[in-house]
Parts: C-alpha cells; structure tokens; sequence
C-alpha cells in the first residue's frame, strides 16, 4: 500500500533562517507531487506541483522554492523565512491522471518568531 | 484562472440539524472530489463525482455534481458532533495535472 511521511510535525524558527522540509512517497511511482500551505482557519494554498523528477511548478511567487531530487521525494525550502511564512504545511500526492484522488500527509505547523 | 468557490465560509447548526456547503466553479470540470479536515488535522478524501448531474451518497452524506458541472454540493443529514471540521470541494479540469481547491466551510456542531 502507499504511504506517505512528512517532518518534521512542528517546527519553531527564527525570521532570516533557512528551511528545509521534506516529503517522501512509498508504494507508488512517478506520482504527482504538491505543497500547499494552509493558513490558520483558511483554505489550501497551492504552493507548487510536481509532475516528474526535476519538473516543478510554481503557483505562488514568495520566498519559497521546491525540489524533486528523486522519483519520491519532495523538498519545500526557504533561504531566509519570513513570519508571514507561518502556518500549516501540507504536502499531497496523487497517481498521474484526472480521476485520482489526493493523499495528504500529516502536515508540518511552522511558526516563524 | 481557474477558481472553486464555496460557500459559506462557516457554518454552526445544533446537532440534529442539517447543513449544506456549495462549490461553485467558473469553468467546466471534468470531475469533483470532496475532503473533510477534522481539526489539526489533514484533508482527507471522501468521494468523486464525474457524471453530470451525478448523486452519490454515504450515510449521512449526500453528495451531488451539476448538470453544467460547474456546481457541486455536500448535504449532512441530522449533524452529530463527529461531523465537526472543515469540508473542501476540489475541481479538475480537463487539462494539466493540477486541481483547484475551495477555500472550504468550517462546519461547527453544537451538543
């Protein structure tokens, strides 16, 4: 079965530090790839999407940037955080196609101080 | 662009009552998923509709795309307090491999 991990579950750090949060998919190949970020009390953000190694859109212009070094594998970075960049960040997958649905993980809650 | 509507925005029945959240898309979709986030947790998936003027229904739940399938709603009959959290509507489009989600309804059941 697919299974999909997120980390860290929280994470505290201070404005101007790098961050750097991961994503990885079992049980599955070459699976669509998101990031959303999720306010608190808001909707989904998408941030960006990924359709394949190396293949990433953006959907936001900010500070943030994503990775896909390997088939199942997402990174979400940051050089220098920002505190509008807190809240709750999601990554998702789902099988190539339109009538797939989506997988969340369980989520990063980032607080920037 | 694309944008999935959804009203309202929040919602507080008492438990017994029903409640009703609408999704709204400005083009044609090619189907319509439905995800409930308890809180401090993550979207989960519920159902897919893909069929115009499609009726599917899962205990309580009932769940229907338009005719046009640009509209879409989700009815809970008699809420009880594990209805609690935040309902999001997510459409796709015919083309490209992303999905537009609502800005989803807050749906609080008091005891």
């Amino acid at each position: 079965s697919q299974t999909i991990h997120q980390w860290p579950a929280t994470l505290v750090q201070p404005v101007g530090s790098p961050l750097s949060l991961e994503c990885t998919v079992e049980g599955t190949s070459n699976p669509n790839l998101y990031w959303y970020r999720q306010a608190a009390g808001r909707g989904l953000q998408l941030l960006f999407y990924s359709v394949g190694i190396g293949q990433i859109s953006s959907e936001v212009p900010q500070n943030l940037s994503a990775s896909r070094p390997q088939d199942r594998q997402f990174i979400l970075s940051s050089k220098k955080l920002l505190l509008s960049d807190s809240g709750f960040y999601l990554c998702a997958w789902r099988e190539t196609g339109l009538n797939t649905e989506a997988f969340f993980g369980q989520g990063t809650r980032l607080t920037v101080v | 662009g694309q944008q999935v509507m959804q009203i309202p925005q929040y919602q507080h029945v008492q438990e017994g009552e029903d409640f009703t959240t609408y999704c709204n898309s400005s083009t044609t979709l090619s189907n319509i998923q439905w995800y409930k986030q308890r809180p401090g947790g993550h979207p989960v998936f519920l159902i897919q509709l893909v069929k115009s003027g499609e009726v599917k229904k899962q205990k309580r739940l009932t769940f229907q795309f338009g005719e046009a399938k640009k509209n879409s709603s989700l009815h809970i009959t008699a809420t009880q307090t594990t209805d609690v959290g935040t309902y999001f509507c997510a459409g796709n489009h015919n083309y490209g491999q992303n999905f537009v989600f609502g800005p989803g309804t807050r749906l609080s059941v008091l005891p």
